[in-house]
């Protein structure tokens, strides 16, 4: 089983629509939790980062963690084509010094 | 947020020859650096976390031998390719954060290509 896993896609949206994105971790003793979003060449950039149970929302993104289900959600409201993109989750451990683990993204394409 | 400065974005280099890669961040000291690569479409492998001042620790398959990365400041980590092969032709990022609680924050990326 891999540490961080999400689904590829790619996840295809038209636009205005809400976009769910999930991402499932296997190391219960994860801690932080964060979305990354990489334009194709480009380096990934910070979304949101979530420590707690719950949601947390900024803006038109709406992170949510439930970690006795070992899952986290990003939702994108209101979808835009500039939203295209792929979106990386990612987890940190105490227990693995810190490290960052990603998942292998999901590819989100937004149709006008 | 905070600033990451990767540097070079692109490089070419001939089979066998070194390549250094800076990773610096501007604005805040990065207590841990980490590096990673990323194969056309598929997600960024952790290769190492570097701690300032301390060894490099590398991920299971990693070579360190060929892959040498030196801490030596807060705000400087390098990663240098030593006799680079076409197979390791990859787009090379690093990450810096300044505690294990807060999130790290992205470089540019290297484009590297062996010929």
């Amino acid at each position: 089983q891999k540490e961080v896993e999400q689904n590829s896609g790619p996840l295809s949206v038209p636009e205005g629509a809400i976009a769910s994105l999930n991402c499932t971790y296997s190391d219960r003793g994860s801690q932080s939790f964060f979305w990354y979003r990489q334009y194709s060449g480009k380096s990934p950039e910070l979304i949101m980062f979530i420590y707690s149970n719950g949601d947390k929302e900024d803006g038109r993104f709406t992170a949510q963690l439930n970690k006795a289900s070992q899952y986290v959600s990003l939702l994108i409201r209101d979808s835009q084509p500039s939203d295209s993109a792929t979106y990386l989750c990612a987890v940190a451990s105490y227990n693995q010094g810190g490290k960052l683990i990603f998942g292998q993204g999901t590819e989100l394409s937004v149709k006008p | 947020g905070a600033v990451v400065s990767q540097h070079p974005s692109r490089v070419i280099c001939k089979s066998g020859t070194s390549v250094k890669i800076e990773c610096r961040s501007l604005d805040f000291q990065a207590t841990t650096m980490f590096w990673y690569r990323q194969f056309p479409k598929q997600s960024l492998m952790l290769m190492a976390t570097s701690n300032e001042g301390s060894k490099a620790t590398y991920e299971q398959g990693v070579e360190k031998d060929k892959f040498l990365i030196n801490h030596a400041s807060l705000t400087l980590s390098t990663l240098t390719v030593t006799s680079a092969h076409p197979e390791d032709s990859s787009f090379y990022i690093c990450s810096a954060r300044d505690s294990v609680d807060t999130e790290a924050f992205f470089g540019q990326g290297t484009r590297l290509t062996v010929v």
